[in-house]
């Protein structure tokens, strides 16, 4: 079974702290994006992870992928309220007839407050 | 403008009406998706497309109904609507299925079945 799991689903932080959210897929893949959605908008997309040990950096958020582990992680440094949002890792699944539609996490949902 | 475009932004309609949702894009993306998006389901797909004629039933097909009789329109067709399809819509599209680029969202249709 294909699936996606995120974790924390909600996630409140203060201004200035560190955090990761953790996205833990279930069969071989090598490739993995995070997507982020404001409330009633539209998802943009952040990261693109293409091979093992792939580690991408955009201001205060990096995302790293482990093929291995089947993992990926988006740490947030030094949050401020402008990154509250809700955040989706996306996984691209390689099957036997080829690569499977993206399959998405449930998002987790940040909110930074002061 | 190149981009993804969605009508109608706003849609409200009764059980047992049939509505169809709209997609266009301006790149020539050959893959086209529809997911919906619910509280405490993240994104799931629909259906998605390859290619003009070519489309695949995704993880909630049932009560849908897509064509692409040309590359740059991708419909979805609620032929029957029920309320449990009430959702926010959004259709996307890419390159291709393992694309080194994300895939490009539309800013989706809010859908309200009474």
């Amino acid at each position: 079974e294909l699936k996606v799991e995120q974790n924390p689903l909600f996630l409140s932080m203060q201004e200035g702290k560190n955090y990761t959210i953790y996205c833990n897929y279930s069969t071989t893949s090598d490739r993995l994006y995070w997507y982020r959605q404001d409330p009633g908008k539209s998802l943009e997309s952040l990261f693109v992870l293409l091979s093992n040990g792939a580690v991408k950096q955009e201001g205060r958020l990096m995302a790293s992928l482990d093929t291995k582990a089947r993992l990926s992680t988006l740490h947030i440094t030094a949050a401020v309220h402008d990154l509250s949002a809700t955040y989706f890792c996306a996984v691209l699944f390689m099957w036997n007839s080829g690569n499977t539609p993206l399959v998405f996490g449930k998002g987790t949902r940040l909110s930074v407050i002061a | 403008d190149a981009g993804i475009t969605q009508s109608p932004r706003y849609k409200i309609t009764e059980t047992g009406r049939q509505v169809t949702l709209m997609c266009h894009q301006t790149w020539s993306h050959s893959y086209m998706f529809w997911y919906r998006q619910d509280l405490g389901h993240g994104l799931r797909l629909i259906y998605y497309s390859a290619a003009a004629d070519i489309t695949d039933k995704g993880e909630v097909p049932d009560g849908y109904v897509v064509s692409r009789s040309k590359t740059e329109n991708f419909p979805l067709t609620l032929e029957s609507a029920t309320r449990s399809q009430t959702s926010v819509y959004f259709c996307a599209s890419s390159e291709s299925i393992s694309s080194n680029q994300p895939q490009h969202f539309g800013d989706g249709t809010r859908l309200s079945i009474l």
